[in-house]
């Protein structure tokens, strides 16, 4: 099944910590990005990849960083969580150029406390 | 740089009945998107619009896209329970690394 998987589905972690959240496409999309979810602000970008070794900054790119190694594989890393950045992020991907939607994965709720 | 606005925020309306979304964006847009979104869940792709004039339909849904007006429109005909979610409509600029620029959201509840 073509999907885009996201892990962990919840976490909960302290200040300070780093974690790091998966993305994983099965589709071999070129474009693959990260959104954040928190309400009155709806979805905003934090980070994007047009593919491999290619990444770039979105809206909210503060705190958070990303790496691209392997066309699949887009993980979110936050080297050092705030309470900020408790939210709901989603990582998306699609085929680039034409009229191709996005696959979002199922999302990730965080809370740092 | 694109901002997407769409109106209402919020919506209850009553079973059978139609009513319409509207949603108002900036600056021209290669490719305007319908989304749809349960609570707690991820975000499910309803429609892709690309040119003006643009119109598709899904079941009771049916979105259109007036590029001249730079306004797209969802349209819900005789609405039943199973559509209450949060619509939101997205667009794109290929020049801007692709990014989605997203509405607030319609908050869409279908009373019996």
């Amino acid at each position: 099944e073509a999907q885009v998987t996201q892990n962990p589905r919840y976490l909960i972690t302290v200040t300070g910590k780093k974690l790091t959240v998966t993305c994983s496409q099965n589709m071999n999309h070129e474009y693959m990005s990260w959104y954040r979810q928190d309400p009155g602000l709806g979805l905003r970008q934090i980070y994007y990849s047009m593919n491999v070794e290619v990444t770039d900054k979105g809206d909210v790119p503060e705190g958070y960083k990303v790496s691209r190694k392997e066309k699949r594989n887009f993980p979110l890393i936050l080297e050092s969580p705030s309470p900020n950045q408790t939210s709901l992020y989603f990582c998306a991907s699609r085929l680039t150029g034409g009229h191709y939607g996005y696959t979002f994965g199922s999302g990730t709720r965080l809370t740092v406390v | 740089e694109l901002k997407v606005e769409q109106n209402p925020l919020f919506l209850s309306m009553q079973e059978g009945k139609n009513y319409t979304i509207y949603c108002n964006y900036s600056t021209t847009s290669d490719r305007l998107y319908w989304y749809r979104q349960d609570p707690g869940k991820s975000l499910e792709s309803l429609f892709v619009l690309l040119s003006n004039g643009a119109v598709k339909q899904e079941g009771r849904l049916m979105a259109s896209l007036d590029t001249k007006a730079r306004l797209s429109t969802l349209h819900i005909t005789a609405a039943v329970h199973d559509l209450s979610a949060t619509y939101f409509c997205a667009g794109l600029l290929e020049t801007s690394g692709s990014r989605l620029t997203f509405g607030e959201g319609t908050q869409l509840t279908v009373n019996p």
